[in-house]
């Protein structure tokens, strides 16, 4: 059993640039949450997918948007990036009883 | 709107020494709540978690948690901390399961020997 893996590991980009990451989530799991954690702060719910369709979102705009894909990975994408969006990005995967959370993709924006 | 709060942003123990963690919550309806703990670099790893039932939950690690409702407060304890105790500990509420949760912004814990 694999757990939750998420690439890359870090990232640099400039303000304006597009980022794609990338969720594995564990073996049997069907349910993938995005979290963004600012520097000194919790975790934020961004979004969550469920069999490839929205399941729910935070209080994010819609340049952050997400897909899963039939073998229950997801990427989150963000457009048009600003500096408030370099953070921790954290992915999560639930089978409904427990949840997972992968280490995480550092996100810089210059 | 769900919230909630942890009130002490960093704590200092001595290795050996007793531990509580204090968290707060606000929450329409029953909460089910979660202690996280994230080391430096690392995801979260669920310490414990209260959905129903006692209101002492026990986890991994040796750390136990009471739900008391009257005070909407879910605070985490442990008897003697060991040096690997050092970490991030972050609160959460959830309306089901242990989706869609909403932290509270963490209390650094540093243990000194």
């Amino acid at each position: 059993e694999t757990g939750v893996t998420q690439s890359p590991t870090h990232l640099i980009k400039t303000r304006g640039q597009q980022v794609t990451l990338r969720c594995s989530s564990q073996s049997g799991h069907n349910t993938v949450s995005w979290y963004q954690q600012a520097l000194g702060q919790g975790p934020q719910f961004i979004f969550q997918y469920y069999r490839e369709e929205e399941n729910g979102r935070g209080n994010f705009p819609p340049r952050f948007s997400g897909l899963q894909f039939p073998n229950y990975s997801s990427e989150l994408n963000v457009n048009a990036l600003e500096l408030d969006d370099s953070a921790l990005y954290l992915c999560a995967s639930t089978n409904g009883l427990d949840q997972f959370f992968g280490p995480g993709t550092r996100l810089t924006v210059l | 709107a769900q919230s909630v709060t942890q009130p002490d942003i960093h704590i200092t123990v001595s290795e050996g020494a007793s531990l509580e963690l204090r968290c707060n919550y606000s929450y329409g309806a029953t909460p089910y709540l979660f202690w996280y703990v994230q080391s430096p670099g690392q995801g979260l790893q669920l310490l414990l978690k209260y959905f129903s039932g006692d209101t002492l939950v026990q986890g991994i690690k040796g750390f136990e948690a009471e739900f008391k409702r009257s005070q909407s407060s879910f605070n985490l304890r442990k008897p003697s901390v060991h040096w690997s105790d050092a970490a991030e500990y972050f609160c959460a509420v959830g309306p089901f399961g242990n989706e869609k949760l909403t932290f509270g912004t963490g209390t650094r814990l540093t243990i000194i020997p």
